[in-house]
């Protein structure tokens, strides 16, 4: 069964620390994989990764694919509390279910002052 | 239209009542999705609509819940005698033709909050 699983589920930091997000895949027929973040309320697409060791790269934001080891990182540098969000990642994939995208459950991050 | 749009953005009902959610995908996107997000949860795939194919409905929790297309462009969910463990937000996203390298990116609504008393 293809599944995605993102990791820590929470993280609470401090305005200025450095975060990494993980996002790991076991699926069939892999494509891309995407991130998103949600705040309120619709998930805004932050990057897609299709080639494995290219980093990926917004402000404060960066990411990478590794698909050796089937997995990606969310980085983001010298957080603010406007990063307070949950972070989506997920596998778009060639064929296989649910429309070829696994979402998976998400890394809540809450940033304080 | 510029973006997706639901209706409506919050809805509050009575156990047992029907309900009806709509989504209006960006114009010329053919696969259109629907999710459901409990309160800080991620989120749970219900169907999946792809141009004219049959719809991918693997993810409806039960047969209370529906969902159509018409016109390969607005869809609608139904959740027929809402149950308090429906109550959730309703995303719905579109894409291009998935299988066309414009179709990895999916754009999301802004959801309907279902609140069911």
């Amino acid at each position: 069964e293809d599944k995605v699983v993102q990791s820590p589920l929470s993280l609470v930091v401090h305005e200025g620390d450095t975060v990494t997000l993980n996002c790991s895949y076991e699926v069939t027929n892999f494509r891309s994989l995407l991130w998103y973040k949600q705040e309120k309320k619709a998930p805004t697409f932050l990057f897609m990764l299709t080639s494995s060791g290219i980093e990926k790269k917004s402000g404060r934001l960066s990411s990478i694919l590794d698909k050796k080891e089937l997995s990606s990182i969310l980085n983001i540098t010298a957080t603010q509390t406007g990063d307070s969000a949950i972070y989506l990642c997920a596998s778009r994939n060639y064929g296989g279910s649910q429309g070829n995208l696994i979402f998976g459950k998400g890394t809540k991050l809450s940033v304080k002052p | 239209g510029a973006g997706v749009s639901q209706s409506p953005s919050n809805k509050v009902t009575e156990k047992g009542k029907d309900v009806e959610l709509r989504c209006d995908p960006i114009s010329g996107h053919t696969a259109l999705y629907w999710y459901r997000q409990s309160l800080g949860q991620g989120l749970e795939f219900l169907i999946y609509f792809q141009g004219n194919s049959a719809p991918d409905k693997s993810g409806l929790p039960s047969d209370r819940f529906s969902a159509e297309r018409t016109g390969g462009s607005v869809s609608t969910l139904t959740i027929q005698r809402t149950q308090q463990e429906d109550s959730a937000v309703y995303l719905c996203a579109s894409s291009l033709i998935v299988g066309t390298s414009g179709a990895n990116v999916l754009t999301f609504g802004a959801g309907s909050r279902l609140t069911v008393l």
